[in-house]
């Protein structure tokens, strides 16, 4: 079964830092693009990063620029967002989620895990 | 960066026909067409279309989504309470190199 897992959520104050996790199952991280997707309470979707198949290159939304970045780690087949410099605004709940193969969408998506950032 | 604009909220009866649009520019939507996901109060978004009016398996024969320049449409009829839920488009931006969202629809069924 095709699935995305994420875990590492939780509360932290601003200026800190929080490594969220994504583990698939049913594929191999290492032959799709990978992204995380953002929704703050009550409001749309956000995207926040991308990380291609074989890990050659990265993009990022310019919120996220220069605090965040994504990595894989294929022997566990699970995707990693390091969120450092944490700001209110980047309260939201984080998914992962699969770029399907015709680069023209996310087909598979996780469950998400809420971030809080609040003194 | 800008994100694709979608009407907040459409609202039509029940067995009627939605028809939701986004509209983006030549560098987004106009270019390669828009994905439309539906999501749930507290559940992650699904993937109900991709390249305009491919639609996954399982997904209802009830939606189809088209294309005409910059702007994407998603036409579901014959609506049923299960419709009743938000919808997001979303495209990658050649010029920008960062995918966008439209604001969302909440599409309420009379």
């Amino acid at each position: 079964q095709v699935q995305l897992v994420e875990s590492g959520g939780g509360v932290v104050q601003p200026g800190r830092s929080l490594r969220l996790s994504c583990a698939a199952s049913g594929f191999t991280l290492s032959s799709c693009n990978m992204h995380w997707v953002r929704q703050a309470p009550g409001k749309g979707l956000e995207w926040v990063a991308l990380i291609f198949y074989d890990g050659s290159d990265e993009y990022y939304a310019d919120s996220v620029e220069g605090r965040f970045t994504t990595s894989r780690d294929s022997s566990k087949n699970t995707l990693y967002l390091q969120m450092n410099s944490l700001r209110a605004e980047d309260t939201a709940v984080y998914y992962c989620a699969r770029e399907y193969g015709d680069g023209s969408a996310f087909d598979i998506w996780g469950q998400g895990t809420m971030v809080t950032v609040s003194s | 960066q800008a994100g694709l604009t979608q009407p907040p909220s459409v609202s039509k009866g029940l067995r009627q026909t939605a028809t939701l649009t986004c509209t983006g520019n030549s560098n987004n939507v106009g270019n390669q067409g828009a994905a439309w996901l539906q999501q749930y109060q507290g559940h992650p978004p699904k993937l109900l279309s991709y390249r305009n009016n491919n639609r996954p398996s399982g997904i209802s024969e009830r939606l189809s989504a088209s294309r005409s320049g910059n702007t994407a449409s998603l036409t579901i009829t014959g609506l049923q309470p299960e419709d009743e839920a938000d919808y997001y488009c979303s495209a990658w931006d050649s010029s920008l190199s960062v995918w966008v969202f439209g604001g969302g629809t909440k599409l309420t069924v009379l």
